[in-house]
């Protein structure tokens, strides 16, 4: 069975750009998460999604958003980028409310 | 909402040596505990978890936690390591309940000597 799969690995995007990455989920996972990871900051939650529908959310501006389509892939967005929006952006995927976290290998964004 | 507070950001050991990675939370609410492993340019990957019952958790490469509510800690510890075992180490905190919405800790280094 695949891991979870997300692309790029590696973006390299400007001050005041917008920025999509995306997350493939393992198969038959419905529940998709996205972490922040920055060396000041560490590991901060950003969004769950679970059917689509989007069921916690983290304590970050509006720039962030996200989606869950029907295959459960889910993609997140970056608005009107800073440069404090380099970091490591992972995703993770479980079955259901009590299984655990499958991460991916993120997706490395450096903003210039 | 919850927190966690891992005492040691760099842990140097020698192989064959034990460790004891520390891990402290705080939380109004039930909790879940988590032990998760990063090695470089990889995400994380869970080592071992703390939900309800035993409160003596094991990893299947020989790590150990114990959740002991009273001193709200849920230390890491492996009796001897590899040098494969270099790695960063999260420690992390959920609702009980919500196993999706980490709350994690700033990481440990733990670097295994020869």
């Amino acid at each position: 069975k695949a891991g979870v799969t997300q692309t790029p690995r590696y973006l390299i995007k400007t001050r005041g750009q917008q920025v999509t990455l995306s997350c493939s989920p393992i198969s038959g996972h419905r529940s998709v998460s996205w972490y922040q990871q920055t060396p000041g900051q560490g590991l901060q939650f950003l969004f769950e999604y679970f059917s689509e529908t989007q069921r916690n959310k983290g304590n970050f501006p509006g720039r962030f958003s996200g989606r869950q389509f029907s295959n459960s892939r889910s993609e997140m967005n970056v608005s009107t980028l800073e440069l404090g929006d380099s970091a490591l952006y992972l995703c993770a995927s479980s079955l259901g409310v009590n299984e655990k976290l499958f991460f991916g290998s993120g997706t490395q964004l450096s903003v210039l | 909402a919850q927190s966690v507070t891992q005492l040691d950001s760099q842990v140097p050991v020698f192989e064959e040596a034990p460790v004891e990675l520390r891990c402290n939370y705080s939380s109004s609410v039930s909790v879940y505990l988590f032990w998760y492993v990063q090695y470089p340019n990889q995400g994380l990957q869970l080592l071992l978890k703390y939900l309800s019952g035993s409160t003596l958790v094991e990893s299947i490469n020989g790590f150990e936690a114990e959740f002991n509510k009273s001193q709200t800690s849920f230390h890491l510890r492996k009796p001897s390591v590899h040098i494969s075992d270099t790695a960063e180490y999260f420690c992390a905190v959920s609702e009980a309940g919500s196993a999706r919405q980490l709350t994690f800790g700033s990481g440990t280094q733990l670097t295994v000597l020869p």
